[in-house]
């Protein structure tokens, strides 16, 4: 079992939508998740990080996270064709990340 | 600052060749991580260093591979003997030690092709 699980979709939706991204993790011992965006061939970026269960918003963007059940999302509201990229999820239980292999969103115009 | 960089952004060699990336981290940070990234799948980790002290490698870390700091600034990842299973994206991070790990951003990648 991978330590850290996500959906690689695509995950199609269509432009103006709310875009759902789910990420599960295996180590209970996990203290900080982090949302990286990356675009084809590119290097990724972060996006978003959460240490708290509860919810976190940063413009259309907000993470969820739930440590009982060891889930965190990610949701994009108002999704538009930029945002069309893989979200990786990546968790930390020690001194680094460990990643999903990464969820693909298109956003149709 | 301008953020992680890295160099090559390409490389193409022929195996057996050896291979040196380098990694310039943010300036004020003192971790720096190697990753490594095959098509379709999640960066995995590769090793890293606080100041010039490498603290932790991944058994992904053959002996092929060796990572340094020598002045806890910049990095670099050497490859030894290449083979076509090295092929991928080799990307760096460097973030800033705290009170348990803060986030990392990561350089623009080396991505390698063996051939």
């Amino acid at each position: 079992q991978k330590e850290v699980e996500q959906n690689s979709g695509p995950l199609s939706v269509p432009e103006g939508a709310i875009a759902s991204l789910n990420c599960t993790y295996s180590d209970r011992g996990s203290q900080s998740f982090f949302w990286y965006r990356q675009y084809s061939g590119k290097s990724p970026e972060l996006i978003m990080f959460i240490y708290s269960n509860g919810d976190k918003e940063d413009g259309r963007f907000t993470a969820q996270l739930n440590k009982a059940s060891q889930y965190v999302s990610l949701l994009i509201r108002d999704s538009q064709p930029s945002d069309s990229a893989t979200y990786l999820c990546a968790v930390n239980a020690g001194n680094m990340l460990t990643f999903g292999g990464g969820t693909r969103l298109m956003v149709k115009p | 600052d301008t953020g992680v960089s890295q160099d090559p952004r390409h490389k193409i060699t022929k195996r057996g060749q050896n291979v040196t990336f380098r990694c310039d981290p943010i300036s004020e940070h003192n971790r720096l991580y190697w990753y490594r990234q095959t098509l379709g799948q999640g960066p995995e980790f590769l090793t890293y260093f606080q100041n010039e002290a490498q603290l932790e490698k991944s058994r992904l870390l053959s002996d092929r591979f060796s990572a340094e700091r020598p002045k806890g600034s910049f990095s670099t990842l050497e490859i030894q003997r290449t083979e076509q299973g090295d092929s991928a994206m080799y990307l760096c991070a460097s973030s800033l030690a705290g009170g348990g790990y803060t986030e990392a951003f990561f350089g623009q990648g080396t991505r390698l092709t063996v051939v």
